[in-house]
């Protein structure tokens, strides 16, 4: 099992609301990434960060942010959630290098927005 | 479309088969991952192989590149109930632009026992 956490797990809400999936890593790993994944569906990179405050959009634009303010710590957040934003979010991270190595994940938050 | 697409979408086969999955991608890579995942759970690693790399083993798993073709396949040989999963490849891409991996769509693979 890899040592990267996400909370909360599920959590379902109404739509407006201001929401933030939490994203923790003890493995002092410098890039971790967020990933939206559709039930069955492949998954799309969201967000991504290289190391302490830095952070970059990914391949699905998303109405998401980002922040990266601690090494072990990568929290995303959803202004106003919509119907649209149902999803599974699932959050990675991996060791520095000039390739990408191995990702570990973290078990997923399925977000339901009503 | 996406830089890694598996095929089949989706396999059943019988306990004790062999399940074999491919993956097709685009650009030039330095390495191609494939990775399982459970019903509603995160990803797990499950090998990699680097782009000079033709064959490689981990268990009951066997991984082939060829990168004239563009493609990758992971073999799972005498296969269990508990290997029903969704199998991914993912590539890393040598595109300089390109800052994380590309994941395809996935081969639903179902075990009977």
């Amino acid at each position: 099992e890899a040592d990267i956490y996400q909370t909360p797990r599920y959590l379902v809400i109404g739509t407006g609301k201001k929401i933030t999936l939490e994203c923790s890593q003890t493995m002092g790993h410098d890039k971790m990434y967020w990933y939206q994944q559709d039930p069955g569906m492949e998954l799309h990179l969201i967000h991504y960060s290289y190391g302490v405050n830095s952070t970059e959009k990914g391949d699905l634009s998303s109405e998401s942010t980002v922040s990266r303010i601690r090494t072990e710590h990568f929290p995303l957040t959803l202004e106003s959630a919509r119907p649209s934003h149902t999803s599974q979010y699932l959050c990675a991270s991996s060791p520095w290098g000039q390739v990408q190595e191995t990702q570990y994940f973290g078990p997923g938050t399925r977000l339901l927005v009503l | 479309s996406q830089q890694g697409e598996e095929d089949p979408q989706a396999l059943s086969i019988q306990e004790g088969e062999n399940a074999t999955m491919n993956c097709s991608y685009k650009t030039s890579i330095n390495n191609l991952q494939w990775y399982r995942q459970n019903s509603g759970r995160g990803l797990v690693h499950l090998i990699l192989i680097r782009s000079n790399e033709r064959e490689k083993h981990s268990g009951r798993l066997r991984v082939t590149l060829d990168t004239s073709k563009k493609s990758s396949s992971l073999l799972i040989t005498a296969s269990r109930a508990a290997d029903t999963a969704s199998y991914f490849c993912a590539t890393d891409s040598m595109d300089t632009g390109r800052r994380a991996l590309t994941f395809g769509s996935g081969t639903r693979l179902q075990v009977q026992p």
